[in-house]
């Protein structure tokens, strides 16, 4: 069984920018969360998807945006790249979109925005 | 809104040593609670969790107590390895199912 993966590993980019992330989901799995984590914090919650559909989102700007695919893997953009966007971003996968179901988390892209 | 508060690091222990590590939460209703850790490299993996007042989650010989009266969910273990050494997050879901919420995470060293 493949774990949770996420493409790329590092990128840097400078401010104005846009970018985007990749995960694949665990096998089984119908949703994707994604977050944020700064330097020293824990991670603050972006979006979820739930079988190609947003199904909640944090207070995160318009500017990040997402899409779920049919295979249940996902994708996460973000415009007009700030310096603030500099983070680790986690994608992490479940089997539902409740409290009770187990996410599994990926090992995260670092974000550096020059 | 929904928040966890956890005790700031680095928590430094020698092996063997007795570990708490303090959470409090504010939220509505009855959220679930978990602790989650991250290893060096690594992602984030579910340590252990409560789902109702009361419960006691455990895993790997860490525990913690939902306590609904403290609105408090400690971690503690008996005797920590050099292999704990890691960053530990308090969190929870609320009546917002989707999302979990973290605290700021707590740095672990364990020395020889």
């Amino acid at each position: 069984e493949t774990g949770v993966t996420q493409s790329p590993t590092h990128l840097i980019k400078t401010r104005g920018q846009q970018v985007t992330l990749r995960c694949s989901s665990q096998s089984g799995h119908n949703t994707v969360s994604w977050y944020q984590q700064a330097l020293g914090q824990g991670p603050q919650f972006i979006f979820q998807y739930y079988r190609e559909e947003e199904n909640g989102r944090g207070n995160f700007p318009p500017r990040f945006s997402g899409l779920q695919f049919p295979n249940y893997s996902s994708e996460l953009n973000v415009n007009a790249l700030e310096l603030d966007d500099s983070a680790l971003y986690l994608c992490a996968s479940s089997a539902g979109t409740t409290s009770y179901n187990e996410q599994f988390f990926g090992p995260g892209t670092r974000l550096t925005v020059l | 809104g929904d928040s966890v508060t956890q005790m700031e690091g680095p928590v430094t222990l020698s092996e063997e040593a007795f570990l708490t590590i303090n959470c409090t939460y504010t939220a509505t209703g009855y959220p679930s609670l978990f602790w989650y850790v991250q290893y060096p490299g690594e992602g984030l993996q579910l340590l252990l969790k409560a789902t109702k007042a009361d419960d006691k989650g455990s895993n790997k010989g860490f525990e913690a107590t939902y306590r609904k009266e403290t609105t408090s969910f400690h971690l503690e273990k008996g005797s920590v390895q050099v292999s704990d050494s890691a960053v530990y997050f308090c969190a929870l879901s609320g009546w917002e199912g989707f999302k979990t919420i973290f605290g700021a995470g707590t740095r672990l060293f364990v020395k020889a």
